[in-house]
């Protein structure tokens, strides 16, 4: 069974202070793994898509990078703006199923 | 385009009463997938679609969820009878078929709160 597991559960972060969020999992054959964000009362909305070990994508204050075993999302001088929750989810090879983990709730305070 | 539609955005019912959820998926996608979400077990996969037909439904909870796409514009999501713990957020989301070399990403709908007395 595909497993998502995000550290920590929340995270207060002061405006500029940069700070990595973590994702592992365990998946049979990973085929894709997304980032989401998604602010309170809306649906998630797609940050990234790693696809192996190695790759890393870049979106202005956000870079994620993927490993064997787990994704980072690293947020650098995070502004108020990225106060959001981020989901991480992973896709098996030859499926087209998400398997979500419970995410991380960030806020960025002044 | 106006993303993906979900109606009612809000929806409070008492224990046993018929619930459905709608939603219109983006023009042109194939994939159509819901979703519920909780406080304690995160967002979870219920049932999807590819071109109209269900795929893989091991997520919906029991018998009394029902999911139809009756065409590529239109899907619902019933709850008969509703329960206390069906209780959540039910997301729509919809995603084009898989271009080549890669994934494409879900878009999500803004949710259906529902609320079972």
């Amino acid at each position: 069974e595909d497993q998502v597991t995000q550290s920590p559960e929340a995270l207060r972060l002061q405006e500029g202070e940069s700070s990595s969020l973590n994702c592992s999992y365990t998946v049979s054959g990973l085929r894709g793994l997304f980032w989401y964000r998604q602010d309170p009362g809306k649906g998630p909305e797609f940050l990234f898509t790693l696809y192996s070990a190695g790759e890393e994508k870049e979106k202005e204050r956000l870079k994620a990078t993927l490993t064997k075993k787990e994704s980072f999302l690293h947020i650098t001088a995070p502004k108020p703006e990225d106060s959001a929750t981020y989901l991480c989810a992973v896709c098996p090879g030859g499926g087209n199923k998400l398997t979500f983990g419970t995410g991380t709730q960030l806020k960025v305070e002044l | 385009d106006a993303g993906v539609i979900q109606s009612p955005r809000h929806e409070v019912t008492e224990m046993g009463q018929e619930v459905t959820l709608r939603c219109k998926p983006i023009s042109g996608h194939d994939y159509l997938f819901w979703y519920r979400q909780t406080m304690m077990r995160g967002l979870e996969l219920l049932i999807y679609f590819n071109n109209n037909v269900p795929i893989d439904d091991s997520g919906m909870p029991e018998d009394r969820f029902s999911a139809k796409m009756p065409n590529a514009s239109f899907s619902t999501l019933k709850i008969q009878p509703s329960e206390p713990r069906d209780s959540a957020v039910y997301f729509c989301a919809s995603s084009l078929a898989r271009r080549r070399g890669g994934l494409s990403e879900q878009f999500f709908g803004p949710g259906t709160r529902l609320t079972v007395l």
